[in-house]
C-alpha cells in the first residue's frame, strides 16, 4: 500500500525551512528519500532503517519513528538546488526493498 | 562513466507495436528494477529482479515483460502498446536493499 506523503507541495524562500512528512499504515522496515529534479531521475538522499534512528545529510535530515510508521524529511536553510519533488520509499519486512513502494511525492520549491 | 543507461531516451510508436527498452549498469549491483512515472509523477514499480528471482507486482499487464540476459542487464519488453502506456520508464537497480540508482528515463509515448 502507498506510503502518504505531505503536504504536497510547498514553496518556500531561499533560507527558510521545511518539513515533509512520509506515514504508512503498514508497519515500516525502512523508509528511502529520493529528490527528483524536473525532467531527470530520483536521485538517493538517504535510508533510514527500523531503530528510529536520524541521519543528516548536508543540511537535509530525517527521522523514522518506527512505532508510527511514520518519517520526516527536515531541510534546514534552504537552497535554491533544494527544489524538486521529494519521494519517500517503504520497505515493509526486510528483503522486500526489491518492492519500495513510492508516495506521491512533494514538490518543493525554493524561491531565491 | 554512466552508472545505469537506459535507451532510447524517447520512443515515439503507433498503438499495438511492441517495443523494447533497454537497461544497462556498471556497478556491480545484484538487483535491478523497472519503475513506470506517469505524468502524476506517481512512481510506480513494475518488476524488480536478481540472478534468482524475479519479483512482478501484480497489477502490471502481462504485455509487459522484463528480460535479463546477464547481471549487468534488464530489458523491458512491452507487447500491444496501447494509450495508457504512455510514460517514463526508469531503470534502476541496487545492491541487495541498498541504494537504488537510476537510469535516466526513456519517455514512451504512444499515438
Amino acid at each position: 500500500q502507498q506510503p502518504v506523503q505531505s503536504p504536497q507541495a510547498v514553496i518556500l524562500r531561499e533560507g527558510e525551512d521545511a518539513v515533509i512528512n512520509c506515514s504508512s499504515s503498514k508497519a515500516l522496515y525502512s523508509v528511502h528519500w529520493y529528490r527528483q529534479k524536473h525532467g531527470e531521475a530520483p536521485v538517493f538522499l538517504m535510508i533510514l532503517l527500523k531503530g528510529g534512528e536520524q541521519k543528516g545529510h548536508e543540511k537535509i535530515s530525517a527521522s523514522f519513528n518506527e512505532k508510527k510508521q511514520q518519517s520526516s524529511l527536515y531541510l534546514t536553510a534552504s537552497q535554491l538546488s533544494y527544489s524538486g519533488t521529494y519521494f519517500c520509499g517503504t520497505e515493509t519486512a526486510f528483503g522486500s526493498a526489491r518492492q519500495l513502494t513510492f508516495g506521491s511525492g512533494t514538490q518543493l520549491t525554493v524561491l531565491p | 562513466d554512466t552508472a545505469v543507461s537506459q535507451t532510447p531516451k524517447y520512443l515515439v510508436t503507433q498503438m499495438g507495436n511492441d517495443k523494447s527498452i533497454k537497461c544497462e549498469q556498471n556497478l556491480g549491483h545484484d538487483t535491478m528494477y523497472w519503475y513506470k512515472q506517469d505524468s502524476k509523477k506517481f512512481l510506480k514499480i513494475m518488476f524488480s529482479y536478481n540472478n534468482k528471482e524475479l519479483i512482478i507486482n501484480e497489477t502490471v499487464p502481462n504485455r509487459f515483460s522484463p528480460k535479463s540476459p546477464d547481471k549487468a542487464h534488464l530489458n523491458l519488453h512491452i507487447n500491444s502498446l496501447e494509450l495508457g502506456d504512455s510514460a517514463v520508464y526508469f531503470c534502476a537497480s541496487s545492491l541487495y536493499v541498498d541504494t537504488q540508482y537510476f537510469g535516466p528515463g526513456t519517455r514512451l509515448t504512444v499515438l
